[in-house]
């Protein structure tokens, strides 16, 4: 099986712009979450999809969405970018069973906010 | 929310030494507890897991132990190798439940194996 994908792997913005990721999940996994990490705050959770509805959502502010395709699919967008917002973004995919999560992560995608 | 505090921050080691890696959780209700190791620009990829029906598990150098009543869990590695040079992260979450997927990670350890 593919492994998870992510596109693109780096981002160059510039404050105030926006931006959107993108992220494949292995083939049948039906969940996709997102992690934010960077070297002060280690890995943190954003939020999770699972059959195109968000699950979960972890601390961030509004700034920071996403959304899930019918073919699990996953994307995340960030607007009025700052520059605190740079870091690499993470996706893990799972099959999103409850009594079963083993998470499967992404390469990243590295974003710099200038 | 859960909180995973994860010591220590960074580890030498020589090689064939073990490495031992310790993290506490305050949510009393997390029963799912996996180690991730993230080598240098690479993607972090879960080594082992554990949950709170069991108090160790091993695969082959790599164990895991859990105390539920204490809520601290460690990574063990015995027999360190260069390779094992990365770093280490511990998580938890709630299986069984709607936030089984939301991972709460500790902050890391360096591990560094040195000939």
């Amino acid at each position: 099986k593919a492994g998870v994908t992510q596109t693109p792997r780096y981002l160059i913005k510039t404050r105030g712009q926006q931006v959107t990721l993108s992220c494949s999940p292995i083939s049948g996994h039906r969940s996709v979450s997102w992690y934010q990490q960077t070297p002060g705050q280690g890995l943190q959770f954003l939020f999770e999809y699972f059959s195109e509805t968000q699950r979960n959502k972890g601390n961030f502010p509004g700034r920071f969405s996403g959304r899930q395709f019918s073919n699990s699919r996953s994307e995340m967008n960030v607007s009025t970018l700052e520059l605190g917002d740079s870091a690499l973004y993470l996706c893990a995919s799972s099959q999103g069973l409850a009594r079963y999560n083993e998470q499967f992560f992404g390469p990243g995608t590295r974003l710099t906010v200038l | 929310g859960e909180n995973v505090e994860q010591h220590p921050s960074t580890l030498s080691v020589q090689e064939g030494d073990s490495a031992v890696i310790k993290c506490t959780y305050s949510d009393s209700a997390s029963n799912y507890f996996p180690w991730y190791k993230q080598e240098l620009g690479k993607r972090p990829q879960l080594i082992i897991d554990i949950r709170s029906n069991v108090g160790e598990k091993k695969d082959q150098r790599i164990a895991v132990t859990l105390n539920k009543t204490a809520k601290h869990f460690s990574l063990h590695i015995t027999e360190t190798q260069p390779e094992d040079s990365a770093v280490y992260f511990c998580a938890a979450s709630r299986l069984n439940t709607g936030t089984a997927s939301k991972l709460t990670f500790g902050t890391g350890t360096r591990l560094q194996v040195t000939l």
